[in-house]
């Protein structure tokens, strides 16, 4: 049974425009969540995260929103550029020292020039 | 330098053999991963390490072990390589200083069993 969820396996968008990518989840436990950014023959790299006390985060051009009610956090990338084109992952954890990530699958974000 | 490394970053081998990938770190973590990467599939965790005399199994451990030498080195072995296992292996360590488990990954191994 997945729990993390990336029901979008691609996205294109314009160069400064904006990107969102979604993911949901379905653990009511997870407390800790994560985006991942992944370059081809490169390993994942540390985006940005949120802990389950805050709704938003935000870092540059990068902003992570949750909704727990509904179980949902979006990832969004202000303005898009060439450079952002890769895979992003989300990962989610439940905090006490013995969980670890669990990741969706992945979204291929393209940005066009 | 990078933090996190991996050794080999590719790597052929036919069915049957026994294969070690190393991970080396940097970073002082006590925490040390294993994931294979399939595509489609995203990351999934092989094993897991939280000090050097803890090691746990995640949820695809069957076919792998590991060796958690030191606190900078956690390595992986397929003791008899079969096709299935043909992946991107990733390495990564982790600490809490973002207000949660937060993890670094190397660079990957390509691992391909013929």
């Amino acid at each position: 049974d997945q729990q993390v969820k990336q029901n979008s396996p691609s996205l294109s968008v314009q160069e400064g425009r904006i990107s969102i990518l979604n993911c949901d989840y379905t653990n009511s436990m997870f407390d800790y969540f994560l985006w991942y950014k992944k370059y081809p023959a490169e390993g994942p790299t540390f985006l940005i995260s949120i802990s389950s006390i805050k709704d938003k985060n935000e870092d540059g051009r990068f902003t992570v929103f949750l909704n727990k009610s509904a179980k949902h956090l979006s990832l969004h990338i202000v303005p898009s550029q060439p450079g952002d084109s890769a895979v992003y992952f989300c990962a989610a954890q439940t905090q006490g020292g013995s969980e670890k990530l669990v990741f969706g699958k992945g979204t291929k974000l393209t940005v066009n020039p | 330098d990078a933090d996190v490394t991996q050794t080999p970053r590719n790597r052929i081998t036919k069915t049957g053999k026994r294969i070690m990938l190393e991970c080396s770190q940097t970073k002082g973590h006590d925490r040390m991963y294993w994931y294979r990467q399939d595509p489609g599939l995203g990351l999934r965790l092989i094993y897991y390490s939280f000090d050097v005399k803890d090691i746990n199994k995640g949820e695809i451990s069957d076919g792998y072990s590991v060796s958690r030498q030191a606190q900078a080195k956690f390595s992986l072995s397929l003791e008899s390589a079969i096709p299935n296992q043909t992946a991107l292996y990733f390495c990564a360590t982790s600490d809490w200083t973002r207000g949660g488990d937060t993890q670094y990954f190397g660079p990957g191994t390509r691992l391909t069993v013929l």
